[in-house]
């Protein structure tokens, strides 16, 4: 198994260009989430999906979207790219694990976005 | 918002010694998790305490989770040089899918 990939790993950007990053998982894992860090400020959360057909918006929405038409991929893009959204993005699956009180999260290797 | 708040911010320890993490979360928790990111690098995953525990062991690491007092402390014994890292905690607020993470305790071991 591969986890979970991500691509690209290094882009940079124009302002006000749009792009896509991709989250493939073969975990058959529901869930799936985009995460940013920034320095000093830990991980937060853009969007989650519960599973295909299903996303919500988490603590930092504006300026992403996201679909989910299949279980496995899970992408994320960047309408109009801003100097604010440079910073480095993680996916992350999870089985839903409700009877066991939750499961552990798995982590792609992250993709580092700087917009100039 | 930043559920989990990791203190202390940074942590300089010798190798051989006990570095310990402590992590004070806001609302009510089905689990919390502890994570590893080593630099540039993704997160991987250290334990899982559920709310109905209060301590768990995985080789060298020891947490303990007090929900009265919304904190978890990580124990790291016998550190080693490849401890050297950032460590989060991380909270579901009941939902599994969306984490909170805290602004992590960077972690270095000296040799």
């Amino acid at each position: 198994n591969a986890g979970v990939t991500q691509t690209p790993k290094f882009q940079v950007l124009k302002t006000g260009q749009s792009m896509t990053l991709q989250c493939a998982q073969d975990m058959n894992h529901e869930y799936m989430s985009w995460y940013r860090q920034d320095p000093g400020m830990g991980l937060r959360l853009i969007h989650y999906s519960v599973g295909a057909g299903i996303t919500d918006q988490g603590e930092v929405p504006n300026g992403y979207n996201v679909s989910r038409s299949t279980t496995e991929d899970f992408p994320l893009r960047l309408l109009s790219a801003a100097p604010s959204q440079t910073s480095v993005y993680f996916c992350a699956s999870s089985y839903s694990g409700k009877r066991q009180g939750g499961t552990e999260a798995f982590f792609g290797q992250g993709t580092r976005l700087t917009v100039v | 918002s930043q559920q989990g708040e990791e203190d202390p911010q940074a942590l300089s320890i010798q190798e051989g010694e006990n570095a310990t993490m402590n992590c004070s979360y806001k609302t009510s928790i089905n689990n919390l998790q502890w994570y590893r990111q080593n630099s540039g690098r993704g997160l991987v995953h250290l334990i899982l305490i559920r709310s109905n525990e209060r301590e768990k062991h995985s080789g060298r690491l020891r947490v303990t989770l007090d929900t009265s007092k919304k904190s978890s402390s990580l124990l790291i014994t016998a550190s080693r040089a490849a401890d050297t890292a950032s460590y989060f905690c991380a909270t579901d607020g009941g939902s599994n899918y969306k984490l909170t993470f805290g602004k992590g305790t960077l972690l270095t071991v000296n040799p």
